[in-house]
């Protein structure tokens, strides 16, 4: 039974550039949430999925978006990149609304 | 405000002794409480999650307390090993309204010299 999956592993961009990270869910689950997680702090909230809409909306610039595939893999999408947008997203997918979450490994992205 | 604090500072204990961490919360009346442990670079791993109307759940080394009354949960893992070494978080589910989600503390370091 595969896991949550997630690419790419790392990644680097510069300022003002687009970046779109990938997340396929643990099977079985059909809610995926994505987060952000700088160096020393732990996970913040961006959005979740859930039959293809989102949700729910922690609180990040329109900048962050987001899309859920009939598969229930999603994809987050950033554009304008800035410094700050410099962290490990990761990506988790849960059975039931706000249950455990299982995340993936993480993407961690640098922005330059 | 509303937030969710945890032992800032990390916690170092000898192997073989029970290591105990700390959730505390304001402001929130929780429907329950989840905790991760996380290793460098890697995604939280979900350990326990406890109800609100439970005061105590185990699995294996770890057990969870909760007392709303108090605003905070312990986790304690006994007779810790090096392999314990992590940070561990705690999540607050909490229902503000139609605004249902997941508050996460920064998490705590744990250290378990053999």
């Amino acid at each position: 039974d595969a896991g949550v999956t997630q690419s790419p592993t790392h990644l680097i961009k510069t300022r003002g550039q687009q970046v779109t990270l990938r997340c396929s869910p643990k099977s079985g689950h059909d809610t995926v949430s994505w987060y952000q997680q700088a160096l020393g702090q732990g996970p913040q909230f961006i959005f979740q999925y859930y039959e293809e809409e989102e949700r729910q909306r922690g609180n990040f610039p329109d900048r962050f978006s987001g899309h859920q595939f009939p598969n229930y893999s999603s994809e987050l999408n950033v554009n304008a990149l800035l410094l700050g947008d410099s962290a490990l997203y990761l990506c988790a997918s849960s059975p039931t609304f706000l249950g455990e979450q299982y995340f993936g490994p993480g993407t961690r992205l640098t922005v330059t | 405000s509303q937030k969710i604090e945890q032992n800032s500072e990390a916690l170092n204990i000898q192997e073989g002794k029970t290591a105990t961490l700390t959730c505390n919360y304001t402001n929130y009346s929780p429907a329950y409480l989840q905790w991760y442990r996380q290793d460098p670079g890697r995604g939280p791993v979900f350990l326990l999650l406890i109800r609100e109307n439970e005061k105590e759940k185990r699995k294996e080394r770890l057990k969870v307390t909760f007392d709303t009354t108090l605003k905070q949960s312990l986790f304690h893992i006994t007779a810790s090993q090096p392999a314990d070494s992590a940070t561990y978080l705690c999540a607050l589910r909490i229902n503000a309204g139609n605004n249902r989600k997941l508050i996460w503390g920064l998490g705590t370091s744990l250290a378990v010299n053999p």
